[in-house]
């Protein structure tokens, strides 16, 4: 499986700024994901992106919040941008697996706390 | 109703318990069935994947589908105090994209 680098691990921000988190794979991959967990709650997927194309937001989620990059086959950071203490989370990336049964696999995570 | 149900527990289990973990779910789209395994304060580690019905045997861990029943279930035999941590069910249908449950947190005491 595909060794899944984040940074910054964890982060305290002031309300009103922004933070992007960086995710770098060791192998090229096709679709990336972002997703947020907050405290004592399982995943919410924030968006897809993949390289060369914009990245898809689910509902609930809007580009100009969570503005994400994907220069390339290995890298993708997301911006949570103009932050609120509700945006306090931790915020995970993965990547899709090789196999065909849509495993993924994710990073270690960045947990932001915003005062 | 969320798609995918998941009991949060906490389920506390002896060491060397067998321990059962089930989540069921509502959309028959679903194909692909997983569980992760979450310790506190790091990213979820995929420990099973299946595709069909019936059991899949790993070491310690079984997971089990069934889709006429649409209930998943992970099985830990002789548990250990290290595999206290949070469970997450996940599934996908024929997109990209997976549902996970809330998650139960497990603990094993010894």
């Amino acid at each position: 499986s595909a060794v899944i680098s984040q940074k910054p691990s964890r982060d305290i921000c002031q309300r009103g700024t922004s933070l992007t988190i960086q995710c770098q794979v060791d192998s090229q991959v096709t679709m990336m994901f972002w997703y947020r967990q907050q405290p004592g709650q399982s995943l919410t997927l924030i968006a897809t992106a993949n390289q060369g194309s914009e990245a898809t937001y689910e509902s609930g989620f809007v580009i100009d919040k969570f503005p994400i990059s994907r220069p390339n086959l290995t890298f993708s950071t997301l911006t949570v941008s103009n932050m609120s203490p509700e945006d306090s989370s931790i915020y995970l990336c993965s990547v899709e697996g090789e196999g065909a049964f849509q495993e993924q696999y994710f990073g270690p995570g960045t947990r932001l706390t915003v005062t | 109703q969320k798609e995918v149900e998941q009991d949060p527990g906490p389920l506390s289990v002896p060491e060397g318990a067998i321990v059962s973990l089930n989540c069921t779910y509502s959309n028959s789209a679903f194909q692909y069935f997983m569980w992760y395994r979450q310790y506190s304060r790091k990213g979820p580690e995929l420990l099973m994947y299946t595709y069909s019905s019936g059991n899949k045997e790993d070491g310690r861990f079984t997971a089990q589908v069934d889709k006429s029943s649409k209930y998943i279930s992970l099985f830990i035999r002789d548990s250990q105090p290290s595999d206290s941590a949070t469970y997450l069910c996940a599934m996908g249908d024929a997109g990209n994209m997976l549902t996970f449950g809330g998650g139960t947190r497990l603990m094993v005491k010894p």
